[in-house]
């Protein structure tokens, strides 16, 4: 069964203060690995898809970055905005395959 | 480009009543996907759906929990009898052929 585990659970950053969020993975065979947004009470806003090991994507402050075990989202000087929570998920190869999703790491950046 | 829609947003029944949730994929998406979540817990799949067909239900409970998404019309889930342990936040979300799902603002239950 695909797993997808994030750390830390919560993290509370100063503003400026760089820092990683991780997601580790177990999945049969890797044909996407995502990264979502989520703002209290609103939907996931989707952010990126990564298909293999050695990927890398950008967005403003946020790059995402893919191995064959772990994806990193790294946040650079963040701001109070970008306070929300960030799941990751997978979906495996071979026809459908349901995409599970990690429980999220919340993310709070003070001014 | 109309993003994911979802009716209503927050919806209260009682203990007993049943609970119906409309979900309006993204233009030319034809894959629509439930999920509920409760507060700190993540998106726990339920059910996988396209034009008059179910594709997976096997995160769907078998009892009081039923889903379809006919040829003209919105994606319905359907919750009959509720009980409170149904309150939770479901979250639909559409793609298309194998591409990443896009999600919309949710539905709140509240069962009292």
């Amino acid at each position: 069964e695909d797993q997808v585990t994030q750390s830390p659970e919560a993290l509370r950053l100063q503003e400026g203060e760089s820092s990683s969020l991780n997601c580790s993975y177990t999945v049969s065979g890797l044909r996407g690995l995502f990264w979502y947004r989520q703002d209290p009470g609103k939907g996931p806003e989707f952010l990126f898809t990564l298909y293999s090991a050695g990927e890398e994507k950008e967005k403003e402050r946020l790059k995402a970055t893919l191995t064959k075990k772990e994806s990193f989202l790294h946040i650079t000087a963040p701001k109070p905005e970008d306070s929300a929570t960030y799941l990751c998920a997978v979906q495996a190869t071979g026809g459908y395959q349901k995409v599970t999703f990690g429980i999220g790491t919340k993310l709070q950046v003070i001014p | 480009n109309a993003g994911v829609m979802q009716n209503p947003r927050h919806l209260v029944r009682r203990r007993g009543q049943e609970a119906r949730l409309r979900c309006s994929p993204m233009k030319g998406h034809s894959h629509v996907y439930w999920y509920r979540q409760l507060p700190e817990e993540g998106l726990k799949f339920m059910v996988y759906l396209q034009k008059e067909n179910i594709i997976d239900e096997s995160g769907m409970p078998k009892e009081r929990f039923s889903a379809e998404f006919p040829k003209e019309g919105p994606s319905i889930l359907r919750i009959q009898q509720v009980v409170r342990g149904d309150s939770a936040a479901y979250f639909c979300a559409s793609s298309g052929q194998l591409s990443e799902q896009f999600f919309g603002p949710g539905t709140r239950l509240t069962v009292l």
